[in-house]
């Protein structure tokens, strides 16, 4: 398998340009996890989707990001508009049983 | 929300030495999780501790799980330069259906 897949794997923009950080899970795993690692507040989970349905979308930041997963095998973050904060390196992780998680390698965000 | 504390925060060692970094809570857990993250990619995991008391071995790393399943240990003998990274531990809650991670350890082996 070629495990989680993330991409881009960098990003540069400029503040208030749309964003879009794309997934695709390993086959076969229900669960799908977004989470955000900054130095400062380590690895944080944004939102998680079991069987492509949103559960817990309490770890989102405000209403700049939405998550979607209109498949088992894709899903997308978007940041719209996007600020200097929102600069970090996102991970995208996907589990048979939601515990043990398998990471993609992370796309690096800077935004200018 | 439960919380994972892990100590320490930072450790540096030279090649050949013997390490062990906690992973440390209040809350119990149905299982808890260690990772290792490398510079530029996304953690990898590495084992997973069900039962309380229970301890694994990977090589030259061992993992406990403390016996009220509030906390966990791991090991490693003779610390390599490969084995540089943060160390990650996870804890699962079942009643929120996700898992809490700690802030990791981050361990440097000088050669």
């Amino acid at each position: 398998d070629a495990g989680v897949i993330q991409s881009p794997r960098h990003e540069v923009t400029e503040m208030g340009q749309e964003v879009t950080l794309r997934c695709k899970p390993i086959s076969g795993h229900d669960y799908l996890f977004w989470y955000r690692q900054t130095m400062m507040r380590g690895l944080e989970l944004l939102i998680y989707f079991n069987n492509n349905v949103p559960i817990d979308d309490s770890g989102m930041p405000e209403d700049r990001f939405s998550a979607k997963m209109p498949n088992a095998s894709f899903s997308t973050l978007k940041i719209q508009p996007s600020e200097p904060r929102d600069s970090a390196v996102y991970f995208c992780a996907s589990s048979r049983d939601s515990y043990e998680q398998y990471f993609g390698p992370g796309t690096r965000l800077t935004v200018t | 929300t439960q919380l994972l504390e892990q100590s320490p925060q930072f450790l540096s060692i030279q090649e050949g030495e013997n390490l062990t970094v906690y992973c440390n809570s209040s809350s119990v857990f149905s299982s808890l999780q260690w990772y290792r993250q490398e510079p530029g990619e996304g953690p990898v995991l590495l084992v997973t501790v069900v039962t309380g008391g229970e301890v694994k071995k990977l090589k030259r790393l061992t993992f406990q799980f403390g016996d009220a399943r509030k906390d966990s240990s791991l090991h490693i003998t003779a610390a390599q330069p490969g084995d540089t990274g943060l160390y990650l531990c996870a804890g699962e809650d079942t009643n929120a259906g996700k898992s809490t991670f700690g802030d990791g350890t981050t361990l440097t082996v000088k050669p």
